[in-house]
């Protein structure tokens, strides 16, 4: 099972850009990069999903450089809402990934 | 769609009680997942169904069973629940080529004395 370190928190303030790096050195061939959000009570959502170089969608964008060894999940103008729990997990199945602690975002006004 | 639903929402038991999780999904997913999620902790998996009959261990099984009798259901159960198994409750699902994309319910809080 690939492991992945995340940072603990991070606070932004509204309408900034949040870049989240997401280290995974021992991530195999088969793996996909998926990314997690969050909320107080409620159980995660799926965000992004990637394999290699960058993949944008209406809430996010995930860049994965080359190597594969890293990356990086960037929410554009974030708003309090945004506020959550982010995890990043690394896996070919469900079954074989892990929900680390993941990065809390705090947005302030 | 409902979705992932989670049946009780919250529930208090003694030490030694027993108790079923009810988790339900209503998009047609093969697999079934049940994890905790400890204070200030990510999710750790207990166990898992890949189809309807067939259930496997996860991270932390120890304390639980699990069942799959249908499809669309996947019950948790505590024989003799232990405070160490007080915690919040996630049931997930996923289709079978979806990779790790899995959709979450709302949770189940466990609260053990």
């Amino acid at each position: 099972l690939a492991k992945t370190t995340q940072p603990i928190s991070m606070d932004s303030y509204e309408g900034q850009e949040v870049n989240i790096t997401c280290s995974h050195n021992n991530i195999a061939t088969n793996d996909y990069i998926t990314w997690y959000q969050q909320f107080p009570s409620q159980g995660p959502r799926f965000i992004i999903q990637g394999y290699k170089t960058k993949v944008t969608n209406e809430v996010a964008s995930l860049f994965i450089p080359a190597d594969r060894k890293s990356s990086t999940l960037s929410l554009p103008r974030v708003s309090l809402s945004d506020t959550a729990v982010y995890y990043c997990l690394v896996g070919d199945k469900s079954f074989k990934t892990i929900f680390g602690a993941g990065t809390r975002l705090f947005v302030k006004a | 769609n409902a979705g992932v639903t989670q049946t009780p929402k919250f529930r208090v038991l003694k030490t030694g009680q027993s108790m079923t999780l009810l988790c339900a999904q209503d998009m047609n997913h093969e697999y079934m997942y049940w994890y905790r999620q400890d204070p200030g902790m990510g999710l750790r998996l207990i166990h898992y169904s890949v189809g309807e009959g067939t259930t496997a261990k996860g991270e932390v099984p120890d304390g639980y069973n699990v069942s799959r009798l249908k499809k669309q259901n996947f019950l948790l159960g505590l024989e003799s629940a232990a405070p160490s198994q007080t915690s919040v409750y996630f049931c997930a699902s996923s289709y079978k080529s979806e990779l790790v994309t899995q959709y979450f319910g709302p949770g189940t809080r466990l609260l053990v004395l």
